[in-house]
């Protein structure tokens, strides 16, 4: 069965840092992309960051390219991703996602992790 | 604002139908990329409900159903229960991901 496990999230002041993982079992890690979303409260679902399957090219929206940084360890089949300078409009819940792509028109996010809230405030 | 258009919100009585619209344009839709459509209940995580255009992932009942004609698509469901009651969003490729900026389904 696959799953997709988020730890790390939490109550920062603006300005600090976190450290979001995403636990993934049940497949190949290394096989696919995977991808990080978020929801802020009264807002739709918004697609943040993705990671190819090595590792070796990440994607950001521009809205936190330079404070956000997506990573993987494919040995401990785990996602991250690191949020600094953190602002109050990144407070949300935050959803890795499994990426998949059955032909080259076709790609979705078929498996998606429990959700975690991160909150900005003072 | 979303690249994909849904209307804000729809409603229903159960038993009856409801179709939620999803406009794109010829960079994503209209490029040939399928459209899939993810469910999110309040306080859980998106589920995958419609996967390329038309295709149920196991489990999700037959009451949901997509298409695609151009640069739109739709999802129709039948049969409204009070389960469904969530927001709704369609997204595609073009360029990146594009997502619609969901539709909340309401069960009257």
């Amino acid at each position: 069965e696959v799953q997709l496990l988020e730890s790390g999230g939490g109550l920062v002041q603006p300005g600090g840092s976190l450290r979001l993982s995403c636990a993934a079992s049940g497949f190949i890690f290394s096989n696919y992309a995977m991808s990080w979303f978020r929801r802020a409260p009264g807002t739709g679902l918004e697609w943040v960051s993705a990671i190819t399957p090595s590792g070796d090219k990440t994607y950001y929206i521009d809205s936190v390219r330079g404070r956000f940084t997506i990573a993987r360890d494919n040995s401990k089949n785990t996602l991250y991703l690191v949020i600094n300078s953190l602002r109050a409009e990144d407070t949300a819940e935050y959803y890795c996602a499994r990426e998949r792509w059955n032909s080259a028109k076709s790609g979705h996010f078929d498996y998606w992790g429990q959700g975690l809230p991160v909150t900005v405030s003072s | 604002q979303s690249v994909l258009t849904q209307p804000p919100s729809v409603s229903g009585a159960p038993g009856q139908s409801v179709i939620i619209s999803c406009t794109g344009s010829s960079s994503n839709i209209g490029a040939g990329y399928d459209v899939h459509w993810y469910q999110q209940v309040p306080g859980t995580a998106p589920k995958l409900l419609i996967s390329e255009n038309i295709n149920r992932p196991s489990g999700v009942p037959d009451r949901f159903s997509g298409s695609k004609s151009g640069t739109s698509a739709s999802l129709a469901i039948t049969g409204l229960q009070a389960e469904d009651e969530a927001d709704y969003y369609c997204q595609s490729f073009g360029g990146g991901w594009v997502f619609g900026g969901g539709t909340k389904l309401t069960v009257l």
